[in-house]
């Protein structure tokens, strides 16, 4: 399997533009989670899905960020507007087993930095 | 509150020697601990994964303990390589604590290998 694929790796736009992310989860994994990392805070959970239904989203700062899951092979992080301060690296991660017990998968990150 | 707190926050060694890595939770009630290793621009990939009744766990070169009554819990890197500079995050699993997906984590320990 390729492991969980997230994209673009790398974004910079400027503030107030919309960002969307995306993520393709490893085949077979029923749970996809959103983490956000900045050097101050580490990781955060932001949403997971379970079997593309959104579980928990109570680590969604604010109302600019929105994520969805339309079916079992992929998923979107956008904000809108963007601001500055969303500068970080958003982590997609997949697991067969849910959590805290299951082993997650993360993907390579994509990096976004607002202007 | 649960909290993970991981030290040193950075740590720089010669190619060739051990060391260790240490990691204090308070996170209840206990489930499991994690410890991942992330390259610079990459995702976390899991070293080990460790229950309430296991206090040790290898993997190659790297090697984890566990002390429940402490709440403590250790990497140890032998012989270590170029390829090991990275940060290691540990993350404890809890059925009732930390985020929505169960898990707290530290901000991790950077650590560089020199030649």
């Amino acid at each position: 399997d390729a492991g969980v694929i997230q994209s673009p790796r790398h974004e910079v736009t400027e503030m107030g533009q919309e960002v969307t992310l995306r993520c393709k989860p490893i085949s077979g994994h029923d749970y996809l989670f959103w983490y956000r990392q900045t050097m101050m805070r580490g990781l955060e959970l932001l949403i997971y899905f379970n079997n593309n239904v959104p579980i928990d989203d109570s680590g969604m700062p604010e109302d600019r960020f929105s994520a969805k899951m339309p079916n079992a092979s992929f998923s979107t992080l956008k904000i809108q507007p963007s601001e500055p301060r969303d500068s970080a690296v958003y982590f997609c991660a997949s697991s067969f087993i849910p959590a805290p017990t299951g082993e997650l998968f993360f993907g390579e990150g994509s990096r976004l930095t607002v202007l | 509150k649960n909290q993970v707190e991981q030290s040193p926050q950075s740590l720089i060694i010669l190619e060739g020697k051990n060391c260790t890595l240490q990691c204090n939770y308070t996170v209840s009630p206990f489930s499991n601990l994690r410890w991942y290793k992330q390259d610079t621009g990459r995702g976390p990939v899991s070293l080990t994964i460790m229950t309430f009744s296991e206090n040790t766990k290898s993997n190659g070169r790297y090697t984890a303990t566990l002390d429940a009554d402490t709440k403590q819990s250790s990497l140890h890197i032998t012989a270590s390589q170029l390829s090991d500079s990275a940060s290691y995050i540990c993350v404890v699993g809890s059925r009732t604590g930390g985020g929505a997906d169960g898990l707290t984590f530290g901000k991790g320990t950077h650590l560089i290998i020199q030649p």
